[in-house]
């Protein structure tokens, strides 16, 4: 079992919907990441929140808005999304944002946006 | 313009050989070096890292090695068994902190 928990696992949602991608870890871990995977791409890094501050926005669009409300959870609020925007969202966590502390994924949700 | 590259998109090997995994960065700051393994439906698991200043390190069956000079680094994986299948992606980090440069991935597949 995965150490990061993210939910829904699937979410299909229309351009004019809003919805919200949840994330939690209870590692004690101080920070959380967003990726964005499409169909045979690697992961791309979205945000990086780090002491629940953001500390990275990897120049994603508004329609993306992160949230981290505790040091153990983590949101991505979607609204006005494209088609284009359809792929898996992958969290993560790390004990720092040292580069010796490995992230560890959540399993993702997988969005389709209609 | 890719800046982590794993030219193999898949590899397969036979059980109890080695597989050895490839992959190739252009960025110079580049200086800190993981594998992760992804299982279908489950998000990608840390495998083994390498600083830049060493040229192997060590985990049980897995060793990773470190080509500076050719921007080069290596996963392989001895002796290989049937759960190893998976695809395997190469990441790199520089100064920035934590943040990771992904590769597009291999897909070893590793027959009994």
């Amino acid at each position: 079992d995965t150490e990061v928990t993210q939910t829904p696992k699937h979410l299909v949602m229309g351009m004019t919907n809003k919805k919200s991608l949840k994330c939690e870890q209870h590692m004690g871990h101080r920070a959380m990441y967003w990726y964005k995977q499409k169909a045979k791409k690697p992961p791309e890094l979205m945000f990086v929140y780090s002491y629940e501050k953001l500390s990275i926005n990897e120049s994603v669009p508004s329609r993306f808005s992160p949230e981290c409300p505790n040091s153990s959870l983590l949101n991505l609020h979607l609204h006005a999304l494209q088609p284009e925007d359809s792929a898996l969202y992958l969290c993560a966590s790390s004990r720092g944002n040292r580069r010796s502390s490995p992230l560890h994924f959540g399993n993702g949700t997988r969005l389709t946006v209609t | 313009d890719q800046q982590v590259k794993q030219n193999s998109p898949s590899l397969s090997v036979q059980e109890g050989r080695i597989s050895i995994l490839n992959c190739d960065y252009t960025n110079s700051m580049f200086d800190y070096f993981l594998w992760y393994k992804k299982y279908p439906a489950e998000g990608p698991t840390f495998l083994i890292s390498i600083s830049s200043i060493k040229d192997k390190n060590e985990d049980g069956r897995f060793t990773v090695f470190l080509n500076k000079s050719a921007k080069h680094l290596s996963l392989h994986i001895v002796p290989s068994q049937p759960g190893d299948s998976a695809v395997y992606f190469c990441a790199a980090s520089g100064n920035a902190g934590n943040m990771l440069t992904f590769g597009g991935g291999t897909r070893l597949m590793v027959k009994p």
